[in-house]
This record gives structure tokens, C-alpha cells and sequence, in this order.
């Protein structure tokens, strides 16, 4: 049972490049989120998915582009970087009811 | 809307003595509200979570907050805090839709 597992851990990307960051769960979760940290800020939600099928934006979605490709798997697409981008990307996934998020390890990316 | 405010950005403490992290929100209707973990380099943890049992939760390593609603408040305290504690700690309050809204985080620094 590996959680939530997202790759690749590290990435660095030119001005006006594009690249998809890939997360999947092993948990059967039925919502899924993507959020960006930077600091002093916490973590805000870019785009989440409440079930298979659906999705929406959240605080920060400018620039992106999310697919919820099964019930196992969210992508997040940057089409073209920006150096405002530059950020630890995170992945997320929960299943129904208010229970808690649990968290992938993050990627790391820098837009240059 | 629902926003959290953590009212120390760094908390410093010696190894063994009491740690108090602060945390008030506002949420339009009763909230569910977290506590998670970050060590460097890492992803998130959940520590303990709130979600209308209880109002002193325990949580993990030793960790409890206590839901006080009169005073809008969520805070975290430890009796005696560990080398490991070392971290950053942020404050989570959960939406009716189940988005998580972040506090900015506290960093904790535990002194030999």
C-alpha cells in the first residue's frame, strides 16, 4: 500500500515550457486535489476532483489544467511555465465524509 | 468562507519543555479542523483531527488540541517536546464541501 505517490519528485522546466505533474492513489479514495506551497503562504488549492468524472477550480487555478483520468489517478498540467510557478506541488486524495487529506511526498519545481 | 490565522509564524522551545502552537478560524458553519506535520523536505502528516466529538483531541507523538468554540480557537500543544518535533505545523480547517483552507504555518524549533 504505497498511499499517494507523484512524480517526478523534481523537475526543472524553461519559461513557456509545458509539463504534466502525475499522482495516483492505491486507496480507493473517491476526491483527489493538487495544491501548490510556497512560503508563508501553507498550501492553496489549485484544482480538486470530488469523484471520478468531475472537476473544479480552486483558490489558484490560473495556469493550469487538470485531468482526473480514473479513480486512481489526477494529473496536473502546466501549459506554459511560468517563473511565478515555481513552487512544491502536492498531491492529495480523500475519501468521502470530513475526514482528513492524506498528502504525497511533493515535487519540486522551478521554472527558470 | 473559512480562513485560519496561526499566530506565530516560529516557536522556539528547549528540549522537554512544554510547546503551545496557536490557531483561531472562522467558518460559517462547525468546521472540521486539523492539525498536520511537515518535516523538511517532506510531505504532510496528519496529527489529529476535530470532527464534532470530542473537544480535546489526542493525536499522534503525544500531540492534543482542544476545540474551543466560544473563543474560535484550535490550538496544539505537546507537555514536553522531542529533538524530532523540529518541524512546521500547520492548521487546517475543512469547508462543507471538504476543501481544506491552510493557516500560513509555525515553524518549531526545539533547542538542546
Amino acid at each position: 500500500n504505497a498511499g499517494v505517490t507523484q512524480t517526478p519528485k523534481f523537475q526543472v522546466l524553461k519559461t513557456g515550457q509545458s509539463m504534466t505533474l502525475q499522482c495516483a492513489q492505491d486507496m480507493n479514495h473517491n476526491s483527489m486535489y493538487w495544491y501548490r506551497q510556497d512560503p508563508g503562504m501553507g498550501l492553496r488549492l489549485i484544482y480538486y476532483s470530488a469523484s471520478e468524472g468531475t472537476t473544479d477550480k480552486g483558490e489558484v487555478p490560473n495556469g493550469y489544467n487538470v485531468s482526473r483520468l480514473n479513480k486512481r489517478e489526477f494529473s496536473l498540467r502546466l501549459e506554459s511555465a511560468a517563473p511565478s510557478q515555481t513552487s512544491v506541488y502536492f498531491c492529495a486524495s480523500r475519501t468521502g465524509g470530513p475526514y482528513e487529506q492524506y498528502f504525497g511526498p511533493g515535487t519540486r519545481l522551478t521554472v527558470t | 468562507a473559512q480562513s485560519v490565522t496561526q499566530l506565530d509564524s516560529h516557536v522556539s522551545v528547549s528540549e522537554g519543555t512544554p510547546v503551545l502552537l496557536r490557531c483561531n478560524y472562522s467558518s460559517s458553519y462547525s468546521p472540521s479542523l486539523f492539525w498536520y506535520v511537515q518535516h523538511p523536505n517532506k510531505g504532510l502528516q496528519l496529527l489529529l483531527k476535530y470532527t464534532s466529538a470530542a473537544t480535546l483531541v489526542k493525536g499522534i507523538n503525544g500531540f492534543e488540541a482542544e476545540f474551543k468554540k466560544s473563543e474560535t480557537s484550535f490550538h496544539l500543544t505537546k507537555p514536553s517536546a522531542h529533538m524530532s518535533d523540529a518541524a512546521e505545523y500547520f492548521c487546517v480547517v475543512s469547508d462543507q464541501d471538504y476543501k481544506l483552507s491552510f493557516g500560513a504555518g509555525t515553524t518549531v524549533t526545539v533547542r538542546a
